[in-house]
């Protein structure tokens, strides 16, 4: 119930191209999702997040699309640039138990984007 | 705005020794989160501080525990060492406990247990 499922671990595109990175998720208490980008020797950083009652939102190159009923959530990068090679974490949040909201997140994407 | 800061950046121990990491939150926020990465397991949810109280703590054995203080700076340990708690160990803070407000990381410190 707790959750994220993301695909694919590894990615590899052409400078140019389309990234697109796929998450999942179980429990409906989820009610926030982010996506965080992580340069090696860095902590992670919020780079796009969207809630259920939309279906997709889009910042610059980075688009999130959601389908609440699959229970389902994408990050497509287009334009891909080699700036854009790091590891890439979809999460899910919800108010916990101790009236918290906690993050869940997947298990992270590697991306290469080749010049 | 300085960021989150953590310290020490690197530390190497051995089995059977204990740890203390610090983590001090971007200036107003009160919620402390901690994260263990490895890559086997990913992200993973340590414990999460707001107003110097445990709101909630993830799925690790008593050995793990942590502390906030009243200038929301947070501390946590590691007692017993293993190998297996070999990790980058991430910080987070944010305004509030409840609402969207962004979590914003620490660059972790990198424990090596030997």
């Amino acid at each position: 119930q707790q959750q994220v499922k993301q695909s694919p671990q590894s990615l590899i595109v052409q400078k140019g191209g389309i990234s697109i990175i796929n998450c999942a998720y179980e429990n409906t208490a989820f009610d926030y999702f982010p996506w965080y980008q992580q340069f090696p020797g860095k902590g992670p950083a919020l780079l796009i997040a969207i809630r259920p009652d939309v279906s997709e939102k889009k910042e610059g190159r980075f688009t999130i699309s959601f389908n609440k009923s699959a229970k389902q959530f994408s990050l497509h990068i287009m334009d891909s640039q080699p700036g854009d090679s790091a590891t890439y974490f979809c999460a899910a949040s919800r108010i916990n138990s101790g009236s918290a909201r906690q993050l869940t997140f997947g298990s992270g994407t590697q991306l290469t984007v080749l010049p | 705005k300085a960021g989150v800061t953590q310290t020490p950046r690197y530390l190497i121990k051995t089995r059977g020794q204990q740890v203390t990491l610090s983590c001090s939150p971007i200036s107003g926020h009160r919620s402390v989160s901690w994260y263990q990465q490895t890559p086997g397991q990913g992200l993973q949810f340590l414990f999460e501080y707001f107003s110097e109280t445990q709101r909630n703590k993830g799925n690790f054995p008593g050995r793990f525990s942590g502390r906030q203080f009243s200038n929301s700076r947070s501390e946590m340990n590691v007692s017993t060492l293993e190998l297996g708690d070999s990790a980058l160990y991430l910080c987070a803070s944010s305004l509030r406990q409840v609402s969207y407000n962004e979590q914003f990381f620490g660059p972790g410190t990198r424990l090596t247990v030997l």
